[in-house]
């Protein structure tokens, strides 16, 4: 059974802020790794992803990757009330019988107050 | 482009009765996806088709059948509705190499009583 586990939250920060939203996964064997963002009621987009270990780095948004440490993050700089949403934080499985299938944490819920 | 599509967007059921959730993408993607969201649960995978003419079962598949009718269309039946399958129900396709940049749709509220 593959875990990915995120913090529920809600978190909250002000305006302006950097936001840290962080992902645990259980599977070692895992190579790719994704950030869907769902605002309520609506359906996840996808906003990051990563394959590498290391940063990437995309507008205002950094995706973390450490596969020795089986960990994933997402960090919102100069966090604005539009990023108030859910992150799913989301993992494939890359080999076997489940190749192709992505593995979703339960979410974490991000509030940016004004 | 419409993207995916899904019909319909609520509906409302009782207990044993049917009904088939359509899903149609127009993105020429060969995976399609069948998820459904509780809340506190996160997103599960019912169904998956990773090209036409195959399908295959994802982590909840009991209760439920999926068609894949063609590269565009992806269906999920449910053949006797209960309480326990009230969810909101997301379809979904992607294309390799990078299955998991998955594109969703709508989505489809559903309540069983």
């Amino acid at each position: 059974q593959k875990e990915v586990e995120q913090n529920s939250g809600p978190l909250s920060v002000p305006e302006g802020a950097i936001a840290s939203l962080n992902c645990t996964y259980s599977d070692r064997g895992s190579q790719s790794f994704f950030w869907y963002r769902q605002y309520s009621g609506k359906s996840p987009e996808l906003i990051m992803f990563i394959y590498s270990n290391g940063d990437k780095e995309d507008g205002r948004f950094t995706a973390q990757l450490n596969k020795a440490s089986q960990y994933v993050s997402l960090l919102i700089r100069d966090s604005q009330p539009s990023d108030s949403a859910t992150y799913l934080c989301a993992v494939t499985a890359d080999r076997g019988s489940t190749l192709g299938r992505l593995y979703f944490g339960r979410g974490t819920q991000l509030t940016v107050w004004p | 482009n419409a993207g995916v599509t899904q019909t319909p967007k609520f509906q409302v059921l009782k207990t044993g009765q049917s009904m088939t959730l359509q899903c149609a993408q127009d993105m020429n993607h060969n995976s399609m996806y069948w998820y459904r969201q509780d809340p506190g649960m996160g997103l599960r995978l019912i169904y998956y088709s990773a090209s036409e003419g195959t399908t295959d079962k994802g982590e909840v598949p009991n209760g439920y059948n999926v068609s894949r009718l063609n590269k565009r269309e992806f269906s999920l039946r449910l053949e006797s509705a209960a309480p326990s399958q009230t969810s909101v129900y997301f379809c979904a396709s992607s294309e390799r190499p990078s299955p998991g940049e998955q594109y969703f749709g709508p989505g489809t509220r559903l309540t069983v009583t």
